[in-house]
């Protein structure tokens, strides 16, 4: 069972673009709603995230937009750089006894052509 | 810089070996994580240690087998190696709700 469905699984945007990046959730439990970056050969890094009280979350250039009822949320890039050629991955949170794991989607492959 | 540091860095052994990953977590940072990523099944969740103590185990397969030390760094050892455990295998440590993921171990087994 995928609890986490995320898409597109590639995409490729003009520098300046807007990239948009979708998850959708099964499990309610989920507490935490953060998006990792991963370049080759480095671990995945903390982009932003999000609490399920809150419908969207902005910082710099990326913005978190969150729908707890379709559970779902989305990544948006504006002005997308070359520098953000990454993978980019939601991975929701789910607490419980002490522990918080990460349910990772599989993964979108972001180009930003110039 | 992450502040997490995992050794090695690349691995190369063969079916039916035994190895063992090291992970040293952030300064001050009680919780390890260990996730598997591979190209079929993603990022996944095997096991997560705090403080010394197994915390949680997710798909972690029985051939496989954590530990967290007195200093807090965590060793996870994967024995009766066969080809589909190739991966690459991260280890995160936290505090609160923020994960910091060292660069992981690539292991090949061939």
């Amino acid at each position: 069972q995928q609890q986490v469905k995320q898409s597109p699984q590639s995409l490729i945007v003009q520098k300046g673009g807007i990239s948009i990046i979708n998850c959708a959730y099964e499990n309610t439990a989920f507490d935490y709603f953060p998006w990792y970056q991963q370049f080759p050969g480095k671990g995945p890094a903390l982009l932003i995230a999000i609490r399920p009280d809150v419908s969207e979350k902005k910082e710099g250039r990326f913005t978190i937009s969150f729908n707890k009822s379709a559970k779902q949320f989305s990544l948006h890039i504006m002005d997308s750089q070359p520098g953000d050629s990454a993978t980019y991955f939601c991975a929701p949170r789910k607490p419980g006894a002490g522990s918080y794991q990460l349910t990772f989607g599989k993964g979108t492959k972001l180009s930003v052509i110039p | 810089d992450s502040g997490v540091t995992q050794t090695p860095k690349h691995l190369i052994t063969a079916t039916g070996q035994r190895v063992t990953l090291r992970c040293s977590p952030r300064s001050g940072d009680l919780s390890v994580y260990w996730y598997q990523q591979s190209l079929d099944q993603g990022l996944q969740f095997l096991i997560h240690y705090y403080n010394g103590e197994e915390r949680a185990k997710g798909n972690i397969l029985e051939r496989f087998s954590a530990q967290q030390f007195p200093d807090l760094h965590s060793e996870l050892n994967l024995s009766s190696l066969e080809l589909g455990d190739s991966a690459l295998y991260f280890c995160a440590s936290s505090v609160g709700k923020r994960y910091t993921f060292g660069s992981g171990t690539r292991l090949t087994v061939v």
